[in-house]
């Protein structure tokens, strides 16, 4: 079965400075991962997807995520946070066995994101 | 494009009473999810739909738990009777070409 470990349950950073947020999945084979972010009382938004190809992806809002397949790793990363940055971050492992276009989501525990100014 | 809605927003009930959640996925999107999100959480899925018929209900509790999908577009899921920890947020997601769109969720009290 498929599995999420985000090892950080809170992570506090200044304004400004760079952001990465851990993420390990379990999968048995190439899969589909997302990251997610939720602001409170919002439903979840997709910040970034990896399907396949090129390991490094570009997301909204400027993020970015790095598919390491050797250490089963998804880490999404920012340059400079700014301080509407401040939510829950979500990774997600998408298995793609499922017909027309659907695909059955495991979410880690989360991540969340407070900014000092 | 509208997203996908979900109504009502908040509940608040007693224990061993019912109730019921809404949700209109996009349109044209045709598997759709419910989710239940404990708070200190991820979404947990319960139930995917693929336009009417179920896909996957593996981690639905069946025995208070149900949903349908009748007509292939909206949908809801309805709790009957309620216990203390189903108090969550209810979460409804429509996807197309591999991506999720996600509700803004109805959060769930369960007094």
């Amino acid at each position: 079965a498929q599995s999420v470990t985000q090892p950080d349950i809170h992570i506090t950073v200044s304004e400004g400075a760079s952001l990465e947020l851990r993420c390990n999945y379990s999968y048995g084979a190439t899969p589909y991962l997302f990251w997610y972010v939720q602001s409170p009382g919002q439903g979840l938004q997709l910040l970034l997807k990896y399907f396949s190809g090129d390991t490094l992806v570009q997301g909204i809002k400027g993020f970015e995520a790095e598919f390491k397949r050797s250490q089963s790793s998804f880490n999404l990363r920012k340059p400079s946070v700014h301080w509407s940055d401040a939510a829950e971050y979500f990774c997600a492992v998408g298995d793609p066995g499922v017909t027309g276009g659907g695909n059955k989501l495991t979410f880690g525990t989360g991540t969340q994101l407070k900014v000092e100014l | 494009e509208a997203g996908v809605a979900q109504s009502p927003r908040y509940k608040i009930i007693e224990k061993r009473q019912s109730v019921a959640f809404w949700c209109n996925p996009i349109s044209g999107h045709a598997t759709l999810y419910w989710y239940q999100q404990i708070l200190g959480q991820g979404p947990k899925l319960l139930i995917q739909f693929q336009n009417n018929g179920v896909v996957d209900d593996s981690q639905l509790p069946k025995d208070r738990f149900s949903a349908e999908r009748l007509k292939g577009v909206d949908s809801t899921l309805k709790i009957q009777p309620a216990k203390l920890e189903d108090s969550a947020v209810y979460l409804c997601a429509s996807s197309f070409g591999g991506e999720q769109f996600f509700g803004p969720g109805t959060r769930l009290t369960v007094l």
